[in-house]
């Protein structure tokens, strides 16, 4: 039972180095989430694909973009990074989105931007 | 300002005790959801609660939503050291915010 797959689970970036991290669900799930995890902060979303072909802002999408490559797949990419981008990524994806379905967890990217 | 508000942020406790963790809001969800999360993976849901004053349990955990459906409480019987990890409450309209969490550890 793979459930949400992250890829890679640490890395250590120069600023201004680009990177993507990449993210794929096995469970038909129609929306996908990414989210940044900082102390004392929560989880903070950043992107969402309500649904194949669609994504929209969350709370915190600068510095950001993102792909909905198909179905099972949806990539974060950051053109530039920051310090300020040091955090813990985590993927997520449900049924629908913002439903009260349940929303099933990767177990997280660590990335390090020095 | 965190939309949810979580309480206490620290908790440290013996095995055995009770305890009660809070979720605050001062905006109305149409649902709330509980998670755990253990270090080094991504949270898990414990349980979405819907209808205002709501009570669910979940063996040893009872959940309650408030009234108003602005808030929600976390009531943990006989803790035992695999409660130990991070709850964090999250809250759905059209979108979906989570609050800091509370970090709980039970001693044996």
């Amino acid at each position: 039972n793979a459930g949400v797959t992250q890829t890679p689970k640490f890395q250590v970036l120069k600023t201004g180095q680009s990177m993507t991290l990449q993210c794929a669900q096995d469970m038909n799930h129609n929306s996908m989430y990414w989210y940044r995890q900082d102390p004392g902060m929560g989880l903070r979303l950043i992107y969402y694909s309500a649904s194949e072909g669609t994504t929209d802002k969350g709370e915190v999408p600068n510095g950001y973009n993102v792909s909905r490559l198909n179905k099972r797949e949806f990539s974060l990419r950051l053109e530039s990074a920051a310090p300020s981008q040091t955090s813990v990524y985590f993927c997520a994806s449900s049924i629908q989105v913002f439903s009260g379905n349940t929303i099933y967890f990767g177990e997280g990217s660590w990335l390090t931007v020095v | 300002t965190q939309l949810l508000e979580q309480s206490p942020q620290f908790l440290s406790i013996q095995e055995g005790e009770n305890l009660t963790v809070y979720c605050n809001s001062s905006s109305v969800f149409s649902s709330l959801q509980w998670y755990r999360q253990e270090p080094g993976e991504g949270p898990v849901l414990l349980v979405t609660v819907v209808t205002g004053g709501e009570v669910k349990k979940l063996k040893r955990l009872t959940f309650q939503f408030g009234d108003a459906r602005k808030d929600s409480s976390l009531h943990i019987t006989a803790a035992q050291p695999g409660d130990t990890g991070l709850y964090l409450c999250a809250g759905i309209n059209n979108d979906m915010r989570f609050g800091a969490g509370t970090r709980l550890t039970v001693k044996p």
